[in-house]
């Protein structure tokens, strides 16, 4: 199996751009696609990008995935920060056996 | 649009069994177009997966939880069934239900993702 590591915080301006990163422990981030979710204070967990880079119906395009098989990481980019987009955010995947992975989760403050 | 809400005891004594279900509305548990999951959250930690239940009738599990989770389809209720036994004050959590993302390549299916999600269900043990 593998773990997938997010930085415990970032923080931004609003307006500005913000990454969170979500890195491989063992095995390529290419292997397996990887979602990327965002919780509200007190809410569900609703998904933001699916299959790497795929944007879910009614998430707004300042939300965008990528890959970078060289630091075996998965990126969230978030740009035009706005107050709502402050959020715990968790990225996921599967491992071989179709075992659910989630990182730990980025908290994301926008000062 | 399909639409996921979970019940169940909100308080599970340690050493019992915990069981909650999670009622789909707007779609057929029994469709081969969805496959079901179960994810939790501990107050204040980040989300953790249990299992999933296949189209096809299988399951599979965390391997951390495998001895003790069961994942079934209640049909004639139209629900996903979730049976933990055995719990402990580390199963204090959030549970929530989902709907499976399905990806499918080369003949091979695979859970990639969840939505929706239930509103999810608060199940406390005591220590």
């Amino acid at each position: 199996n593998f773990m997938l590591t997010q930085p415990h915080s970032v923080s931004e301006s609003p307006g500005k751009t913000v990454t969170i990163s979500c890195t491989r422990s063992s095995g390529g981030i290419a292997s397996n696609y990887v979602q990327w979710y965002q919780q509200r204070p007190g809410s569900v967990p609703t998904p933001v990008i699916f299959e790497h880079n795929r944007r879910p119906s009614g998430v707004p395009d300042r939300f965008s995935g990528s890959i970078d098989s060289s630091s075996n990481s998965a990126s969230l980019t978030i740009s035009g920060l706005q107050a709502e987009d402050e959020a715990d955010y968790y990225c996921q995947s599967y491992d071989s056996a179709n075992h659910g992975v989630f990182g730990g989760g980025t908290k994301l403050t926008v000062l | 649009q399909v639409q996921l809400q979970e019940s169940g005891p909100g308080l599970v004594k340690p050493s019992e069994t915990l069981s909650l279900s999670c009622t789909v509305s707007g779609g057929s548990v029994r469709s081969n177009s969805y496959d079901w999951s179960w994810i939790r959250q501990p107050p204040g930690k980040g989300l953790e997966w249990i299992g999933n239940f296949y189209f096809s009738g299988s399951t599979n599990y965390n391997p951390s939880l495998k001895s003790r989770v069961t994942i079934s389809l209640v049909t004639s209720k139209n629900q996903i069934s979730l049976k933990l036994t055995s719990v402990t004050a580390a199963d204090t959590a959030v549970y929530y239900c989902a709907r499976a993302q399905r990806y499918c390549e080369s003949g091979s299916c695979f859970v990639v993702g969840f939505d929706p999600w239930g509103q999810g269900t608060l199940v406390t043990v005591p220590s």
